[in-house]
């Protein structure tokens, strides 16, 4: 079957422009997450939804970083604003149940790698 | 508060056997060991959930002693293939946290 999708691949944007990344998880799978990777460093967790519900939104780094999920599949992280410091790479991960992060392994997407000029 | 692990990067020959280790300032409940291959996105290897538990899969096993807060990732007789960053993770509520990486090299 499918895996976790992401679009676009990649993306250069201007700073102060906003942007979009998007997040197609593998059909029906109840939790969804977000994280940023900086060059060389893992994974930093910045949301997560149980369906529709954003349950943890503590990684968010400000308030120019929004996630929804609003009919609990496909998940979308805008970023406002777009400072250099935001350049990364978004990985939106999903898993089947509905227990967090804890006894569920995470299924990732390839990816959006975002500069900022 | 992210997991440490060590080594930062460790460089093998073809069939030889490395072991890489996680530990936690905090609680363990579960560990999560992940690889990523440069450009590509995390693969999911296991998860130990039960104190002192250990699962294997082929040629790559782990431990977990809830008690040390500790975690070790074992790769026998290594192949090429096995290349990556190893992360492990673990869940904070309903926060993952990653590991910062133990970077594998093999070569032939």
């Amino acid at each position: 079957g499918a895996g976790v999708s992401q679009s676009p691949r990649y993306k250069v944007a201007k700073r102060g422009q906003d942007v979009a990344l998007r997040c197609d998880p593998i059909s029906g799978h109840v939790s969804l997450f977000w994280y940023q990777q900086a060059l060389g460093q893992g994974p930093e967790f910045l949301t997560y939804f149980q369906n529709e519900a954003q349950l943890d939104k503590s990684g968010l780094p400000s308030d120019r970083f929004f996630a929804e999920r609003p009919e609990g599949s496909v998940s979308t992280l805008k970023i406002q604003r777009t400072q250099q410091e935001d350049s990364a790479v978004y990985l939106c991960a999903s898993s089947l149940g509905s227990y967090g992060a804890s006894n569920q392994p995470q299924h990732f997407g390839d990816g959006t790698r975002l500069s900022i000029l | 508060q992210q997991p440490v692990q060590s080594p930062q990067a460790v460089i093998l020959r073809e069939g030889e056997d490395a072991v890489i280790n996680c530990s936690s300032s905090k609680a363990l409940y579960s560990v999560h060991w992940y690889r990523q291959k440069h450009g590509e996105a995390p693969v999911f290897l296991m998860i130990l959930l039960k104190g002192g538990e250990q699962k294997g899969h082929e040629k790559i096993s782990a431990s977990f002693n809830e008690k040390k807060q500790q975690s070790s990732l074992y790769l026998t007789a290594s192949q090429l293939s096995y290349s990556g960053t190893y992360f492990c993770g673990t869940a904070y509520g309903q926060n993952f946290v990653f590991g910062p990486g133990t970077r594998l090299s093999v070569l032939p």
